[in-house]
């Protein structure tokens, strides 16, 4: 079945420095894919998104391309802040048949001033 | 324009209770998706209301059930509750358009089952 594998967390950075997390994907057909975040005590929220190969989401200064022969999505931000802090998501969705998110299990950043 | 609310915002039960969960989608929403959170994991998929029906449905027992009312608004039954029920329990709107694909989530339910 369809599923998504990110990067272990948490995954600790000094304000300024760059930013990778790593996702990957297994599923039929040609997915949506998406980047969601979620800060303390709220639920998640878009944050990105690329709905074909070799389209970037870019959203905050975070881009993710969708990279179809690596089946990836990695998530980078070029100089994170301390409002970075939070737990980021990556998803997928069919776009024919089903339409029900298939999410990973999200990755800890914490950005240190 | 209000979000997507959810209440209540914290609840503890024993084994073998029934809870219910409320949410009111996003203004425009027609159509509401529960998820389960499980502490330091992904969101996985309970159940999606649209037009009323339960329109898909992941890998769930009956114990949860739900409902979505005229006004779009819905509810998460859980029966039987088990220790291993307890989790954040997200509710997200969205519009059933071709894609449906941007979802709006709300700030959860914490639910612990003791």
């Amino acid at each position: 079945g369809d599923s998504v594998t990110q990067m272990e967390g948490p995954v600790t950075l000094s304000e300024e420095a760059f930013l990778t997390i790593n996702c990957t994907y297994t599923a039929t057909g040609y997915p949506s894919l998406f980047w969601y975040v979620q800060y303390p005590g709220e639920g998640l929220q878009l944050l990105l998104k690329a709905t074909k190969a070799d389209d970037k989401g870019s959203n905050k200064g975070f881009e993710a391309t969708y990279r179809k022969e690596t089946t990836s999505f990695h998530l980078e931000k070029g100089s994170v802040q301390v409002s970075d802090s939070a737990v980021y998501f990556c998803a997928l969705i069919r776009t024919s048949g089903t339409y029900k998110y298939i999410f990973g299990t999200g990755t800890r950043l914490k950005v240190l001033a | 324009d209000a979000g997507v609310t959810q209440s209540p915002t914290h609840l503890i039960k024993t084994r073998g209770q029934q809870v219910t969960l409320r949410c009111s989608p996003k203004s425009g929403h027609d159509t509401v998706s529960w998820y389960q959170q499980a502490l330091g994991q992904g969101p996985q998929f309970i159940f999606q209301y649209y037009e009323e029906e339960e329109r898909q449905r992941g890998n769930f027992p009956d114990r949860f059930s739900g409902h979505q009312f005229p006004n779009y608004s819905s509810e998460l039954n859980v029966n039987a509750l088990l220790l291993g029920d307890s989790a954040l329990y997200l509710c997200a709107s969205s519009l059933m358009d071709a894609t449906n694909e941007k979802l709006f989530f709300g700030s959860g339910t914490q639910l612990s089952v003791l």
